[in-house]
């Protein structure tokens, strides 16, 4: 069974960083892609990042291109987003999701989830 | 920018009841449309991929339609665990895909 767990969420000050860590298990972590999504409370949800297998491809959507930074270590399982410059907008529960193939385009599993909290 | 949404939300039900959830985009992604289930405090789960495929584990009940900018999910015979959040994800694009903003699914 593939499990996703999140970790590093906590609260932070505006202007500060954090990096969240997304470890998994019961895959062949290296070759999936992987994502960074997350839900303001009460709102929807954001897909922030996607990178592939290798790390060759990354990708950041508009709201945090330059501000977060995603990377992995297939050596560990682990996948990682850093997050720079934060502000109270980029309070949410921040959650790492598999793509299962490059043809298989949707997202399962996800992790629990990591709550952040941007807050003086 | 492929801009999505979704109909009604809330949305209102009584066990037993079929419901459908409409999704719409902004322009043509063919089949690239994937729906979740969340329940309250809980990670989205995929029920349905690549608009009527419906993901291993998932009841019977839940089913997906739809191509092009219009796609709907329906549920029939809702069941009380049903009562959660719906959306739905456009894979069309160079990711980060986008979703919808989400349909509630509430008791009535």
């Amino acid at each position: 069974e593939v499990q996703l767990v999140e970790s590093g969420g906590g609260m932070v000050q505006p202007g500060g960083s954090l990096t969240l860590s997304c470890v998994a298990s019961g895959l062949t972590f290296k070759t999936y892609s992987m994502n960074w999504v997350r839900q303001a409370p009460g709102k929807g949800l954001e897909c922030l990042s996607y990178i592939s297998g290798n790390s060759n491809t990354i990708y950041y959507a508009d709201s945090v291109k330059g501000r977060f930074t995603m990377s992995r270590d297939n050596a560990k399982n682990s996948l990682y987003l850093h997050m720079n410059s934060l502000t109270a907008e980029d309070t949410a529960v921040y959650y790492c999701a598999v793509v299962p193939a490059a043809i298989k385009r949707w997202l399962d599993p996800w992790g629990p989830g990591t709550l952040v909290t941007v807050s003086s | 920018d492929i801009q999505m949404t979704q109909s009604p939300s809330p949305l209102s039900a009584s066990v037993g009841d079929r419901v459908t959830i409409t999704c719409r985009t902004s322009q043509s992604i063919s089949n690239y449309l994937n729906w979740y289930q969340q329940r309250p405090g809980k990670a989205p789960k995929l029920l349905i991929y690549l608009a009527s495929n419906l993901q291993s584990g998932v009841p019977s009940r839940f089913s997906g339609s739809g191509s092009g900018t219009d796609f709907i999910l329906t549920i029939s015979n809702v069941q009380p665990e049903d009562f959660a959040t719906y959306h739905c994800q456009q894979s069309y694009s160079t990711p980060p895909w986008t979703f919808g903003p989400g349909t509630k699914v509430e008791i009535k």
